[in-house]
């Protein structure tokens, strides 16, 4: 009983790089969600979707892009990494009434 | 916009002392609010799940009030024990077209000294 898997734990980025970071469900869940953590601060929501081939922007976009081709995988691709992209990212699914997360993304752009 | 808030940001009391968590939102028109709790370096755990309908729910030491006219919940843990040190976070659902996102407390840490 897996439920929502991140990878990779932790990645360290040089400025300008770029990555995806992965997130799988097998819950069957139509909504998923990416979130970021900074120290001190609630989560933020970057991007959702509502089902495959469906996504739109939340509070925080710039500086990422998702997709949406199967109904168990969300990833987030982070193009040009910059310094304010440091942060705990945290992959969500659910349906209206509740949210499951993964265990977070500790990323770090030096 | 709603904003969501949680006073105090850190709390520390003595083992076996009653905890008590407020988070405030500034708008009613929830469709549930969600406690969460997060252990250092780890993900966000679901505790309590409470319907806009309901003005309580109950799992073990935790009980989670809601009153939605005055934009409040309050998360109470009985019997504090060391293990209950981590940060606890509340989320609000909005109503309607909301696509089921939550909104976020900034949280608050609690530390149990044995």
């Amino acid at each position: 009983n897996a439920g929502v898997t991140q990878t990779p734990k932790f990645r360290i980025l040089k400025i300008g790089q770029s990555m995806t970071l992965q997130c799988t469900q097998d819950m069957n869940h139509n909504y998923m969600y990416w979130y970021r953590q900074d120290p001190g601060m609630g989560l933020k929501l970057i991007y959702y979707s509502v089902g495959a081939g469906i996504t739109d922007k939340g509070e925080v976009p710039n500086g990422y892009n998702v997709s949406r081709s199967t109904t168990e995988d969300f990833p987030l691709r982070l193009e040009l990494a910059a310094p304010s992209q440091t942060s705990v990212y945290f992959c969500a699914s659910g349906e209206n009434t509740e949210a499951f997360f993964g265990q977070g993304t500790r990323l770090t752009v030096v | 916009k709603q904003e969501v808030t949680q006073i105090p940001a850190a709390l520390s009391v003595p083992e076996g002392e009653n905890l008590v968590l407020n988070c405030s939102f500034t708008d009613s028109a929830i469709y549930n609010l969600q406690w969460f709790r997060q252990d250092p370096g780890k993900g966000l755990t679901s505790l309590l799940l409470i319907q806009s309908s309901q003005r309580e729910q109950t799992s073990g030491r935790l009980n989670a009030s809601l009153d939605k006219s005055s934009g409040r919940s309050t998360l109470y843990i009985a019997a504090s024990q060391p293990g209950d040190s981590a940060t606890y976070l509340c989320a609000v659902r909005p109503q309607r077209g909301s696509w089921g996102k939550l909104q976020f407390g900034a949280g608050t840490q609690v530390v149990v000294t044995p």
